[in-house]
């Protein structure tokens, strides 16, 4: 089955600064990349998301990149702020249409004012 | 649009108590999760349902874990008898059938065995 890698665990930077998490897959066949976002004692949400037939995907401050050679996808997170403070999921699913998606183990994002 | 709906938010039981936990998907959704989260395990796919029929439950850890979805508006999981290590956030998530389709979480359980 699928195996999502994602670093690094934790990850503080400085208000203003860009923050970058990394995920890696097993499966070519994966073709769904979404990003959740956690905030403590809540619910997951999902943030972005991109498809396969896509490198790039943009949305304000938030940007996912794909490499399906390499099988890794990023998250680009610039201009943070401390509401960007969070744990971020990465997740893969593949082409079989069940919406199974594979998680990564999460990043916890600590944004310093 | 009222989303996952998931109940109770909070319980605590003793061990040896059955637990059961409720779902209602958002309306039209053809897929149904549960999951588990602990700090330890991270997030942990269940079991999932596709038109109300189990599709794949490898992820229950044991027979104690059992989940039912008797119509496309509710579903269960159930707990008997619950141990100490049962102790975790339960999250239900639900999603359309078409392929790559977001999952949409509830607010979660969170379970307490003393």
């Amino acid at each position: 089955g699928e195996n999502v890698e994602q670093h690094p665990s934790t990850l503080s930077v400085q208000e203003g600064d860009s923050a970058v998490i990394k995920c890696t897959y097993s499966d070519s066949a994966s073709n769904y990349f979404p990003w959740y976002k956690q905030e403590l004692g809540k619910r997951p949400q999902l943030i972005i998301d991109i498809r396969s037939n896509v490198g790039e995907k943009k949305d304000q401050r938030i940007a996912v990149t794909l490499n399906k050679t390499a099988k890794h996808f990023s998250l680009h997170i610039t201009e943070t702020q401390p509401e960007d403070s969070a744990v971020y999921f990465c997740a893969a699913s593949t082409v079989t249409g069940a919406n199974n998606l594979f998680f990564g183990t999460g990043t916890r994002l600590t944004v310093i004012p | 649009d009222a989303g996952v709906i998931q109940s109770p938010r909070h319980e605590v039981t003793e061990m040896g108590q059955e637990v059961t936990l409720r779902c209602k998907p958002i309306s039209g959704h053809d897929y149904l999760f549960w999951y588990r989260q602990t700090m330890m395990r991270g997030l942990e796919l269940l079991i999932y349902f596709n038109n109300n029929v189990p599709i794949d439950d490898s992820g229950m850890p044991e027979d104690r874990f059992s989940a039912k979805m008797p119509n496309a508006s509710f579903s269960t999981l159930k707990i008997q008898p619950s141990e100490p290590r049962d102790s975790a956030v339960y999250f239900c998530a639900s999603s359309f059938s078409d392929s790559n389709q977001p999952q949409h979480f509830g607010d979660g359980t969170r379970l307490s065995i003393l």
